[in-house]
Order: C-alpha cells, then sequence, then structure tokens
C-alpha cells in the first residue's frame, strides 16, 4: 500500500526558533498534501493544501508567513513553523493523495512538535 | 460545507462485547466516508472507507461500518471487541473531486474493559 512518511517523529525547540517537518511519498506520486494539526484531545484541523508546483492554500485563520509549506516536488512537501512559540506545539500530521484515483488520501505517522 | 459529528466523546464497553460507534455527516453531494483509528501519540490508521456500492463496507481488524443516506449516518461496529481496540476513532468525509482535505470529526475514546 502507499506509504507517507514524516520527519522528524518528534523535535523539541527553543522558542523564537524554526522547525521543518518533511512529508515524504515512499511509493507514490502524490500532486496533492494535505497538512493538518491536532491539540492534545482534539480531532485533527486542516492547515494547508500544498499543491506541487504552486503556492499552498491555507485555511482560515492560519498564517502562512508562520506556517511556511513548500511542495518542490511530487514526492516532498515541507512545513516549517517559523519563529516557533511554546502555542505552536502540537502533533502535525501529513496526508497525501494517490495521483490518479478516487479521493483517498495516506496519513504520515506524525510529528510533535514541543517548543520550549 | 461538509461535516461530521460524532456524538460520543467515550465509550467504554467490555472485552468481547459488541461495539457501535456513531458517526452522522453533512454534506451536498455523495460523500466519501472513512473510518481512522488512533492509538496515542500515533498517527492514523485507515479501518474501512466507502467510496460507492455496497453500504456494508468491510474493513481491518473485524470492523464493518454500514452507510444510510437516508440517515446521513456512517456508524462502525465490531462484533466482539479486544483489549487492542481501546484508542481514538475518528470519522471523516471527503468530496468526490479528490481535491479536497478531509474533515474529521471529534473523535470517540474507546476504553475497554476487561
Amino acid at each position: 500500500g502507499a506509504v507517507v512518511s514524516q520527519h522528524p517523529s518528534r523535535v523539541i525547540c527553543k522558542s523564537g526558533t524554526s522547525v521543518k517537518i518533511e512529508c515524504r511519498s515512499l511509493d507514490f506520486q502524490a500532486t496533492t498534501m494535505f497538512w493538518y494539526r491536532q491539540f492534545p484531545k482534539q480531532s485533527l484541523m486542516l492547515m494547508a493544501t500544498s499543491n506541487e508546483g504552486s503556492k499552498a492554500t491555507y485555511e482560515q485563520g492560519v498564517e502562512k508567513d508562520k506556517f511556511l509549506i513548500n511542495h518542490a516536488s511530487l514526492t516532498l512537501s515541507t512545513l516549517t513553523v517559523t519563529s516557533a512559540h511554546p502555542e505552536d506545539s502540537s502533533f502535525y500530521i501529513c496526508s497525501a493523495r494517490v495521483l490518479a484515483g478516487a479521493n483517498e488520501q495516506f496519513f504520515g505517522p506524525g510529528t510533535r512538535l514541543t517548543v520550549l | 460545507a461538509q461535516s461530521v459529528t460524532q456524538p460520543d466523546i467515550h465509550i467504554t464497553v467490555s472485552e468481547g462485547a459488541s461495539l457501535e460507534l456513531r458517526c452522522n455527516y453533512s454534506y451536498g453531494a455523495t460523500p466519501y466516508l472513512f473510518w481512522y483509528v488512533q492509538s496515542p501519540g500515533q498517527g492514523l490508521q485507515l479501518l474501512l472507507k466507502y467510496f460507492s456500492g455496497d453500504t456494508l463496507v468491510q474493513g481491518i481488524k473485524g470492523f464493518e461500518a454500514e452507510f444510510k443516506r437516508s440517515q446521513s449516518s456512517f456508524n462502525l461496529r465490531k462484533p466482539s471487541v479486544h483489549w487492542s481496540d481501546a484508542a481514538e476513532y475518528f470519522c471523516a468525509v471527503g468530496g468526490d473531486t479528490g481535491r479536497r482535505a478531509l474533515t474529521f470529526g471529534s473523535g470517540t475514546r474507546l476504553q475497554v474493559q476487561p
């Protein structure tokens, strides 16, 4: 089956620093990847839709200058949390849509970000 | 706009008992429906999905779900729960264009008593 990886799985950083999270589709090409965040004991909330070769589409309330998304290839999207603050601490999950076929997305294992 | 409601925040069942997790959706066209399971600190695992055809869908780990258009529901069932089924369960809906992200319900936390 389709596999999506995320790196790192866990990261701790100091307030004010930037953190990059990678999302890779390992055995398929993904024109579209999605970034979600999940606060403790809550559901997944869509942050942005990442399309290969074009600018990401951000959901209302998500700061595009804070959460930089780059989808440089059909197998890689990155999310950079800039000038991280403790309130950015969360579980970030990406998903990738298969290039052809029905609306099926495959989720990465998630990245736990803790900002001190 | 699409939305998903999972009315039960927390359910406790005894091991070996049957389980039903409720999910109601709102969507203007034919929905694509999913159930995912998430263990603590882990990512999402797809249990099953409904795109079209037979309204009773079989998934992994002995789970099944039934799509009822008239009730806008997609409830998840399992005839006999195992202790390892304890986790968070999310119902999700997506559009048929494939370009939209999924909309998730708030989740149901399942506890299994020995």
